[in-house]
């Protein structure tokens, strides 16, 4: 298993372009995540995904939009880029319950480090 | 809103000391709670979860315990070592009934640095 794949590692952005973050998660995992972590600080969750096609927001939604067509991709896409959207964006997943109490241990992707200049 | 603290911010030991990084919780309603370490430029891995029933988990040369009621855990490292270098970020689950769908929240993390 790969687990969870980001794409890409590094990336520029202009203020006021676009671009799409990928994630995808080969372990069959209902749970995703959208994670930024900016310097010295701990993980914010931007949206997360229950399952093909559903999404919430989650404490930092502005700026950002998700969708969830398939269990094992989980893309985030920025519209007019930023410069406080510079910060490492994480992507993670979790099982769902499968009997007994479910942990939701989540399994992370190696980031995408983003600038916005 | 749950929040999250680590102390120290910043730690540096010399090898072989045992040590201890502590976390804090505002709402002690946690489904469970979960350390992770995080390398320079990388992503985390996972360390350690306590469920909200369990008093402590081990790992190795890692100990992790949590009092529920004071909000704390704290994540004791024995032996230190030079490859023990990262940051170590603990976060919570809130317990909402089902309706958490496993979101974390993360403290700010420890630096830690052991030297040889």
């Amino acid at each position: 298993n790969a687990g969870v794949t980001q794409t890409p590692k590094f990336r520029i952005l202009k203020i006021g372009q676009s671009m799409t973050l990928q994630c995808t998660q080969d372990m069959n995992h209902n749970y995703m995540y959208w994670y930024r972590q900016d310097p010295g600080m701990g993980l914010k969750l931007i949206y997360y995904s229950v399952g093909a096609g559903i999404t919430d927001k989650g404490e930092v939604p502005n700026g950002y939009n998700v969708s969830r067509s398939t269990t094992e991709d989980f893309p985030l896409r920025l519209e007019l880029a930023a410069p406080s959207q510079t910060s490492v964006y994480f992507c993670a997943s979790s099982r769902t319950r499968t009997s007994g109490a479910a942990s939701y241990e989540q399994y992370f992707g190696p980031g995408t480090r983003l600038t916005v200049t | 809103k749950q929040e999250v603290t680590q102390i120290p911010a910043a730690l540096s030991v010399p090898e072989g000391e045992n040590l201890v990084l502590n976390c804090s919780f505002t709402d002690s309603a946690i489904y469970n709670l979960q350390w992770f370490r995080q390398d320079p430029g990388k992503g985390l891995t996972s360390l350690l979860l306590i469920q909200s029933s369990q008093r402590e988990q081990t790992s190795g040369r890692l100990n992790a315990s949590l009092d529920k009621s004071s909000g704390r855990s704290t994540l004791y490292i024995a032996a230190s070592q030079p490859g023990d270098s990262a940051t170590y970020l603990c976060a919570v689950r809130l317990n909402a009934g089902g309706t958490s769908y496993g979101k974390l929240t993360f403290g700010q993390g420890t630096i830690l640095t052991v030297h040889p």
